[in-house]
């Protein structure tokens, strides 16, 4: 089947550590995403990628890195820049610049020992 | 500044009634609209969208209303059943100034379907 797979579901960092979220899609799709999401908020953009070897920031871009080198795979880096990084994080993904729907992986919960 | 606007953090409907989710946006560029049903530890799941084009879009149980000269949407769930308690996230579409089309997303509305 066809869909996008976020590893691990749940993941813990001590404080001062580097951290990398991954996110693979088997639907062939251009663009990907990752969005953090917080209690009670909406879902805030981190980064996109639109194409294979470019990316830009989204809104939440600080203390994020991401690398785009295969179509398939979106990662996410998480550094000891982020002051809050403790949120559940998703990946997404889209044909292209459209109004196509984006479709979403589970999920990654992010805690700081 | 909240571009895209869902007013209320929860609403409690009894199975086989009608659920309205409501939702309001500021920004006039946005061109299409979408809702997503979200459950508690899994991603967002596309439901409906509408283009600015039409006022009205259809699917089975659930409807889509534009009103763009209110900036308003809803969506219709008819009937609703136990299983549609989710949180629901209206999401706006178009392009920003530099051509790039972005998706801004509402704060979401937990909606809890009583048996």
């Amino acid at each position: 089947d066809g869909g996008i797979t976020q590893s691990p579901k749940y993941l813990f960092r001590k404080e001062g550590q580097n951290v990398t979220l991954s996110c693979e899609q088997n639907l062939n799709h251009d663009a990907m995403y990752w969005y953090r999401q917080d209690p009670g908020q909406g879902l805030r953009l981190i980064y996109y990628s639109q194409i294979v070897n470019d990316f830009q920031k989204g809104d939440i871009a600080e203390g994020y890195s991401v690398s785009r080198e295969k179509k398939e795979s979106f990662p996410l880096t998480v550094t000891s820049a982020q002051k809050n990084p403790t949120a559940f994080y998703l990946c997404a993904s889209s044909p292209g610049q459209s109004n196509q729907p984006q479709h979403f992986g589970d999920g990654t919960r992010l805690s700081i020992l | 500044d909240q571009q895209v606007k869902q007013n209320s953090p929860s609403l409690s409907v009894q199975e086989g009634r009608i659920s309205i989710l409501n939702c309001d946006y500021t920004n006039s560029m946005f061109d299409y609209f979408l809702w997503y049903k979200k459950y508690p530890a899994e991603g967002p799941t596309f439901l409906i969208s509408i283009s600015s084009i039409k006022d009205k879009n259809e699917d089975g149980r659930f409807t889509v209303f534009l009103n763009k000269s209110a900036k308003h949407l809803s969506l219709h769930i008819v009937p609703s059943q136990p299983g549609d308690s989710a949180v629901y996230f209206c999401a706006a579409s178009g392009l920003d100034a530099g051509n790039n089309r972005k998706l801004i997303w509402g704060l979401g509305t937990s909606l809890g379907v009583n048996p």
